[in-house]
């Protein structure tokens, strides 16, 4: 069965780093693009980036570029999202999310999310 | 980027009758060349991840019972639960992945009467 979990989540100082780790399981993950989604605490949903099957495209949201990394490694079925220049308006739970295979820019799994928060 | 506006934010059903529930976009998401409209619905509840309802406007996920149904091409979109049931109370999202920037709704919240 399909598994997301994802980790290296926590409290981080505005303008900090972090790293986001996306364990997947259950499907050939090599053959799948991916995605991050986030929601901020009561808010509503926000895609973050997009990365293809084998790395070679990514996409971002306007509100991260240049500051977001998406990448991957299909050899340990992992997903990434480096987090750099954090702002306050970056507080959300952050979902590593499954593209469907029907089409790969629609989500049919999503992981349980990781809280970052960004405060001083 | 394509804005997605969904209404009512709020919505109370009394069990057992229709909801529904609107989804507008910015600019159409329909493709002409295969005709399909580049939408989906999402069901969340609290504590819980987003659950994928419709796609393709119309399509129902696998597993997802036939009361929930999707109309609508273009720019106008809805979703529909024919009889509510005490289990269907959560927010509902439409997305658009017409474009590759994705948007979401700003969500409705559904309770019962």
């Amino acid at each position: 069965q399909v598994q997301l979990v994802e980790s290296g989540g926590g409290v981080v100082q505005p303008g900090g780093s972090l790293r986001l780790s996306c364990a997947a399981s259950g499907f050939t993950f090599n053959n799948l693009d991916m995605h991050w989604v986030r929601q901020a605490p009561g808010k509503g949903l926000e895609w973050v980036a997009f990365i293809r099957f084998d790395g070679t495209d990514k996409y971002y949201a306007d509100s991260v570029k240049g500051r977001f990394t998406i990448s991957r490694d299909n050899s340990k079925d992992r997903l990434y999202l480096q987090l750099n220049s954090l702002r306050a308006e970056d507080t959300a739970v952050y979902h590593c999310v499954k593209g469907h295979s029907d089409y790969h820019y629609f989500f049919d799994y999503w992981g349980l999310g990781i809280l970052i928060t960004v405060s001083s | 980027d394509i804005v997605m506006t969904q209404s009512p934010d709020s919505l109370a059903v009394s069990l057992g009758e229709r909801a529904t529930i609107s989804c507008k976009s910015s600019q159409s998401v329909l493709d002409s060349s295969n005709n399909k409209n580049y939408l989906a619905w999402y069901q969340q509840k609290p504590g819980q991840p987003p659950k994928l309802l419709i796609y393709w406007a119309s399509t129902r996920e696998s597993g997802v019972p036939d009361r929930f149904s999707g109309s609508g091409s273009g720019t106008d979109f809805t979703l529909t639960i024919s009889s509510l049931q005490a289990e269907d109370v959560a927010v509902y999202y439409c997305q658009q992945y017409y474009s590759t920037l994705i948007t979401f709704g700003q969500g409705t919240r559904l309770e019962i009467k």
